[in-house]
């Protein structure tokens, strides 16, 4: 069964502290990892992503931590922003083609 | 830039019509893709298709059917709509992964309301 599981389905953070989005996956044969950012009505852009032989990949604000034993990966932002503000969701290839998602995480940042 | 172009950007249909959902990706991209989302449940892959002519059952393809005709367009048509297929839908396309991280990019989406 290959999953990616998000089990925080909200998160509200003070504007300028970090917030930490979590996922879960079961299949230790992902090659990498993308997260995405969903505003409403809107669809899922592309945020930044990490290959399964790193254990972090940094994007300005956005660092992606991998922990391959425990199969578990996290979104920090920091200093988050009211803009953050969106549904994110974790996401994983598993074999050529296709993606697999998490059920997401809808970020509050509170100015 | 990558642009995925959905059709329509709200839809409202009665129950038991036929509904198309059109999609055009423009950057030459083999791989296309329909998701619909809900309420916590994310992005649930409905089908893909990797090649002209080609598709591929997703996780969730009952009361679904696709068409790719043209590698640029790709379209998902529900036979009779039910009420259980309000949703939004969200097209995708990428390249074939060959080691490489890549991303799919989707478009704005289509709310759909059946009643």
């Amino acid at each position: 069964d290959q999953q990616v599981k998000q089990n925080s389905p909200s998160l509200s953070v003070q504007e300028g502290r970090i917030s930490i989005l979590n996922c879960d996956y079961t299949n230790s044969m992902f090659d990498y990892f993308l997260w995405y950012k969903k505003y409403p009505a809107e669809g899922p852009t592309f945020l930044i992503s990490i290959s399964s032989i790193k254990d972090k990949n940094e994007d300005g604000r956005f660092t992606v931590f991998l922990n391959k034993s425990a199969k578990h990966l996290s979104l920090h932002i920091v200093p988050s922003q009211p803009g953050d503000s969106a549904v994110y969701f974790c996401a994983a290839p598993p074999g050529t083609y296709k993606y697999i998602f998490g059920t997401g995480t809808r970020l509050k940042v509170l100015a | 830039d990558v642009k995925v172009t959905q059709s329509s950007r709200y839809l409202v249909k009665r129950t038991g019509e036929k509904v198309f959902l059109e999609c055009v990706q423009d950057m030459d991209h083999e791989n296309m893709f329909w998701y619909r989302q809900d309420p916590g449940l994310g992005l649930r892959l409905i089908y893909f298709s990797y090649d002209v002519k080609m598709k591929e059952k997703g996780d969730i393809p009952e009361g679904y059917s696709v068409s790719r005709e043209k590698k640029e367009r790709f379209s998902l048509i529900l036979e009779s709509a039910s009420t259980n297929q309000t949703s939004m839908y969200l097209c995708a396309s990428s390249v074939t992964k060959i080691g490489t991280n890549t991303e799919a990019f989707f478009g704005q989406g289509t709310r759909l309301t059946v009643v």
